[in-house]
């Protein structure tokens, strides 16, 4: 089947580094995608990764690995800012994304 | 700036009752898609299309209908409202086979 898995909660301080793992099964991957999702708020692209590697957008970095069905998201500097439910998803060969169940980022001061 | 709209943010409905969600998107994206979101269950998909007058069911179409009579506008149909259609309703939109997908602000959908 086709599915992703990523934590339900992650908890850090103010300043610090946070990575959010996830990792996937499906026939046919185009690439993996990262979504942020403030409380109340629409979800809003951050990145997005189609061959392996570290793909770097200010603060937030994202990276794949195809070998091993496997990505992540970094968060560097936290910010209270960053508070928010994150989501890994995958594309396809149609045009639809699958998305993860998402993970809740509590940044503490 | 890709800009996504919905009809309303908060809707209240009784049961049976035929409930209409529109999402209207002004960038010219051929793909649109309604996703509801439930806590802990994500992001799922209800039905998608690619094009004008065409359709494709998601992963849960069960209790749903759509309607893409025009390219900016997508609509998604509750023939006849439960309460376990209470949820979120998210519209996004995508150009081409970009993979980025741009999102409205949702409507929250309460079905009495």
């Amino acid at each position: 089947g086709q599915s992703l898995e990523q934590p339900s909660e992650v908890t850090a301080v103010e300043g610090a580094i946070v990575q959010i793992n996830c990792t996937y099964q499906t026939s046919g991957f185009y690439g993996l995608s990262w979504y942020q999702q403030h409380d109340g708020g629409a979800p809003t692209f951050l990145s997005y990764n189609a061959l392996d590697g570290l793909e770097e957008t200010g603060r937030f970095s994202s990276f794949l690995s195809r070998s091993d069905s496997y990505g992540y998201l970094l968060l560097q500097e936290l910010q209270m800012k960053d508070s928010a439910s994150y989501f890994c998803a995958y594309g396809g060969a149609t045009n639809k994304l699958i998305f993860g169940t998402g993970t809740l980022l509590a940044v503490q001061p | 700036d890709v800009k996504v709209t919905q009809s309303s943010r908060y809707l209240v409905k009784r049961t049976g009752e035929k409930v209409f969600l529109e999402c209207v998107q002004d960038m010219d994206h051929e793909n649109m898609f309604w996703y509801r979101q439930d806590p802990g269950l994500g992001l799922r998909l209800i039905y998608f299309s690619y094009d004008v007058k065409m359709k494709e069911k998601g992963d849960i179409p069960e209790g749903y209908s759509v309607s893409r009579e025009k390219k900016e506008r997508f609509s998604l149909i509750l023939e006849s409202a439960s309460t376990n259609q209470t949820s979120m309703y998210l519209c996004a939109s995508s150009f081409g086979r970009v993979k980025t997908q741009y999102f409205g602000p949702g409507t929250r959908l309460l079905v009495l």
